[in-house]
C-alpha cells in the first residue's frame, strides 16, 4: 500500500532562519507531488505541484521553493523566513493520470511558527 | 486562475438534521469536484467526489450534487452525528490540470 511521510511535525524558527521541509512517498512510482499551505480562515493553498523528478510549478510567488530531486521526494525550502511563513504545511500525492489528477493523499502535515 | 468559493464559512446543526455546504467555480472548463473532510489535528480526507458528466451522486449519509449551467456545487449531509463535525473543504480540478483549487472551508459542528 502507499504511505507518505512528512517531516519534521512541528518547528519553531526565528525570521530569517532557513527552512527544509521533507516529503517521500512510498508505494508508488511517478506520483504527482504537491505542497499546501492551511492557514486560518484561507483554506488549502496550494504552493508548489511536481508532475516529475526536477518538474516544478509554483502557484504563488513568495521567498518558498521546492524542489524533487527523486521521484519520490518533495522538498519545500526557504532561505530567509519571514513572519507569513507561519502555517500548516501539507505535502500530498495523486496518482498521475493522463489528463490530470485524482484523489489527493496528504501527509500529516507540519506546523511551522516563525517568531 | 480558477476561483472557488465556499460557504456558508461556519454550521452548526443539530444531531439528526441535515446540513448542505455550496460552491461555486469559475472556470467553465472544470470538470472534477471533490469535497475533503478534515478532522481537528488530522489530515484531509476525501469523503465523495463528482465528475463533470454527472449531477448527483451519494454515499450513505452524504451526496454531492452538481449544477454545471450555474457553476456550483453542494454537499449534502442527512441524520448528522457528532462524529460529522469537521472541516469539509470543496476544490475544482480545471480539464487537464493537476493541481485542485480549494475553497476556504467550511466549520461543521454537529450538537448532540
Amino acid at each position: 500500500s502507499q504511505t507518505i511521510h512528512q517531516w519534521p511535525a512541528t518547528l519553531v524558527q526565528p525570521v530569517g532562519s532557513p527552512l527544509s521541509l521533507e516529503c517521500t512517498v512510498e508505494g508508488t512510482s511517478n506520483p504527482n507531488l504537491y505542497w499546501y499551505r492551511q492557514a486560518a480562515g484561507r483554506g488549502l493553498q496550494l504552493l508548489f505541484y511536481s508532475v516529475g523528478i526536477g518538474q516544478i510549478s509554483s502557484e504563488v510567488p513568495q521567498n518558498l521553493s521546492a524542489s524533487r530531486p527523486q521521484d519520490r521526494q518533495f522538498i519545500l525550502s526557504s532561505k530567509k523566513l519571514l513572519l507569513s511563513d507561519s502555517g500548516f504545511y501539507l505535502c500530498a500525492w495523486s496518482v498521475s493520470l493522463a489528463g490530470g489528477t485524482g484523489e489527493l493523499f496528504f501527509g500529516e502535515g507540519s506546523r511551522l511558527t516563525v517568531l | 486562475g480558477e476561483n472557488v468559493e465556499q460557504h456558508p464559512s461556519t454550521l452548526s446543526v443539530q444531531e439528526g438534521d441535515s446540513a448542505v455546504i455550496k460552491c461555486t467555480y469559475s472556470d467553465s472548463a472544470s470538470n472534477y469536484f471533490p469535497w475533503y473532510k478534515q478532522e481537528l489535528g488530522k489530515r484531509p480526507q476525501l469523503i465523495i467526489d463528482i465528475r463533470s458528466n454527472v449531477g448527483e451522486k451519494k454515499d450513505q449519509r452524504i451526496a454531492v450534487t452538481l449544477n454545471k449551467t450555474a457553476k456550483h456545487f453542494s454537499l449534502h449531509i442527512t441524520e448528522t452525528q457528532p462524529e460529522d463535525s469537521a472541516v469539509y473543504f470543496c476544490a475544482s480540478l480545471y480539464y487537464s490540470g493537476y493541481a485542485l483549487n480549494f475553497g476556504k472551508g467550511t466549520s461543521l459542528l454537529v450538537t448532540p
